[in-house]
């Protein structure tokens, strides 16, 4: 049972356009939501996050769009740069609740 | 900081044999969570501790797979036997608990390939 959808798993968006990414979830529970960014041989790196209290978080190129009634968020990315070009993981926690639960990621290729 | 380590980095084991992965979590964290990377299920969460107590295990697939986190600093999962079907990359993560926006720092992975 997929809480987490991540429906696309592979995106490739042309350098210095905007790259969107889309994520949905099942749980209404949710109220907690982060993007992770892995590079090859690496751990998951925290990017931004969004709590259900808004609609919108925003950090430099990075911006996270939630839509609580379609239990739907994005991670928009302007401009796309080279150096973005990794799997990215949607993931959610509930209140009180310490664990995420994480997609299966995207994979993202930035073509320069 | 160091952050969250790990090893071995790379594991290669046949069926049957006895596999133990490590994890050092950040210093001053309280949370520690286990987690597998496979292509069909993305990251699933094995099990996870709060200062030091196992508080959900439900992810652990079967009893061949253990873990302990006998102090603050240190903990191990074991699969024993392990199995083909086990290779995946493992992934150890540490947090300090903060109600309502929980973040977690995720170490390098152990990639586990079983013959």
């Amino acid at each position: 049972d997929q809480q987490v959808k991540q429906n696309s798993p592979s995106l490739s968006v042309q350098e210095g356009r905007i790259s969107i990414l889309n994520c949905d979830y099942t749980n209404s529970m949710f109220d907690y939501f982060l993007w992770y960014k892995k590079y090859p041989a690496e751990g998951p790196t925290f990017l931004i996050s969004i709590s259900s209290i808004k609609d919108k978080n925003e950090d430099g190129r990075f911006t996270v769009f939630l839509n609580k009634s379609a239990k739907h968020l994005s991670l928009h990315i302007v401009p796309s740069q080279p150096g973005d070009s990794a799997v990215y993981f949607c993931a959610a926690s509930a209140f009180g609740n310490e664990k995420l639960t994480f997609g299966t990621g995207t994979r993202l290729t930035i073509i320069p | 900081d160091a952050g969250v380590i790990q090893s071995p980095r790379h594991e290669v084991t046949e069926m049957g044999q006895e596999v133990t992965l490590r994890c050092k979590p950040i210093s001053g964290h309280n949370s520690l969570f286990w987690y597998r990377q496979t292509m069909m299920r993305g990251l699933e969460l094995l099990i996870y501790f709060n200062n030091n107590v196992p508080i959900d295990d439900s992810g652990m697939p079967e009893d061949r797979f253990s873990a302990k986190m006998p102090n603050a600093s240190f903990s191990t999962l074991k699969i024993q036997p392990s199995e083909p079907r086990d290779s995946a990359v493992y992934f150890c993560a540490s947090s300090r608990t903060l109600p309502g926006a929980n973040v977690l720092t995720f170490g390098a992975g152990s990639r586990l390939t079983v013959l």
